[in-house]
């Protein structure tokens, strides 16, 4: 069964430095979103993207956040000043263009030092 | 989106059936009922979902109550590996690009 990849499994960054998390969805999907996970908390929403554009963000992902899907595989989230509160898990999901339901990856962990 | 209610935690035995409930009273009319389960700290599994009707898949069943204020997820024969947090999402079809709103979950544990 075709499912959506990420990496690294788990980035450790200094904070301050830029960090690029990486996802491959699933091939035919054309919705794709981000989601995060602090240690011990809900699952929260990101973003999401469509047409290459952002359909919606959260009041998480503000100007130190951005997203990109530079070629027909990758779909990417920039964190560009990692700050301590940005350690968390942080999962990609796509889906088709019919009525089905997303489908999440298992996430990189990302530390922040 | 409408807000769901679901018990902390729950314990099941292997091999029973494990029922997991969910409130959802303010639900409108145009908004499905999703659920997910979350094995460790892996990714959201998809497990099943649901309008009014009944719905049964491999993975599980789904009971929605005719005023549609409540739901039970049956896993019918529960396994180990069914040990997860469970989560009772209510939203709009999936049309368009739609987020999901996680609560807290149910964790579920399933005893040898």
């Amino acid at each position: 069964e075709p499912e959506v990849t990420q990496t690294p499994s788990h980035q450790v960054t200094q904070m301050g430095q830029e960090v690029i998390l990486r996802c491959v969805p699933i091939s035919n999907h054309l919705y794709f979103y981000w989601y995060r996970q602090i240690l011990g908390q809900k699952v929260e929403f990101l973003v999401s993207f469509y047409n290459n554009e952002i359909s919606e963000k959260s009041e998480i992902f503000d100007d130190q956040f951005s997203v990109e899907r530079p070629d027909g595989s990758n779909f990417t989230l920039k964190i560009r000043s990692t700050k301590l509160e940005d350690s968390a898990m942080y999962f990609c999901a796509s889906r088709d263009n019919s009525n089905q339901p997303q489908h999440f990856g298992d996430g990189t962990r990302l530390s922040i030092l | 989106d409408a807000k769901t209610t679901q018990p902390p935690s729950m314990d099941c035995a292997e091999g029973r059936a494990a029922n997991l409930p969910c409130n959802h009273s303010t639900i409108s009319g145009n908004e499905y009922v999703y659920w997910y389960r979350q094995i460790h700290s892996q990714g959201p599994q998809y497990i099943i979902h649901g309008l009014k009707n009944n719905e049964t898949n491999e993975m599980a069943s789904l009971i929605i109550t005719e005023d549609r204020k409540s739901s039970t997820l049956i896993l019918p024969h529960a396994t180990l590996r069914d040990t997860a947090v469970y989560y009772c999402i209510v939203s709009r079809r999936f049309q368009g690009a739609q987020k999901l709103v996680f609560g807290q979950g149910t964790r579920l544990t399933i005893n040898p």
